[in-house]
């Protein structure tokens, strides 16, 4: 079984629909993070997570939500989609520390299509 | 801000081909840097890192060596195989242990022919 999965995988949606993605880890990590990924700009930070009580944006959290539920679960809402939104969604997991322990785990990510 | 610039692609070699990808960055402090590799249709998978200057992390016939002097982590190989076509991403981890918030470059599709 994989560490890190991402459901769904494939999303089509109308603009002004609210989407959740969510994603799940096996790896016992406290570190979670959801990123999207655009051709030609590479993988961009929404949201992190240290642990279930500390939230944190990143470079890109407009028109993004995210929630904590347990260690495993890390989920990213877009409260009313739209076209500009369209995008592969990856969530990723780290452990804690620097150093060797910075390594991040990527899940399959969810293409999301707004329409 | 935190940068990572690598070498716009396609990059197109025919197999056994030596590869070279050009990845240079712009950091405060130490940071650790990586090589991320995705496959079609996959998520992005390590390939290798390194964590301070000197440094050379290896993987898979892959090798590249963090140069401080001139802010670098090229990535290279020997010799292509076709399994090895898939988009590479140089990243670079800020703020070491107290965020682990990783800035990517924009990839580089590398596509090996037969």
């Amino acid at each position: 079984d994989a560490d890190v999965t991402q459901t769904p995988r494939n999303r089509i949606t109308k603009t002004g629909k609210r989407i959740m993605l969510e994603c799940s880890q096996t790896k016992g990590h406290d570190r979670m993070y959801w990123y999207r990924q655009d051709p030609g700009l590479g993988l961009r930070l929404i949201y992190y997570s240290f642990d279930v009580k500390d939230i944190n944006k990143g470079e890109i959290s407009d028109g993004y939500s995210v929630s904590r539920q347990a260690q495993a679960k890390f989920s990213l809402s877009l409260e009313s989609a739209i076209p500009n939104q369209t995008a592969l969604y990856f969530c990723a997991t780290s452990d804690f520390g620097g150093g060797a322990r910075d390594t991040q785990y990527f899940g399959p990510g969810t293409r999301l299509t707004v329409l | 801000g935190n940068s990572v610039t690598q070498m716009e692609g396609p990059v197109t070699l025919s197999e056994e081909a030596f590869l070279t990808i050009n990845c240079t960055y712009t950091a405060t402090g130490y940071p650790s840097l990586f090589w991320y590799v995705q496959y079609p249709g996959e998520g992005l998978q390590l390939l290798l890192k390194a964590t301070k200057a000197d440094d050379k992390g290896s993987n898979k016939g892959f090798e590249a060596t963090y140069r401080k002097e001139t802010t670098s982590f090229h990535l290279e190989k020997g010799s292509v195989q076709v399994s090895d076509s898939a988009v590479y991403f140089c990243a670079l981890s800020e703020g070491g242990g107290a965020t682990n918030k990783l800035i990517f470059g924009t990839g580089t599709l590398l596509a090996v022919q037969p």
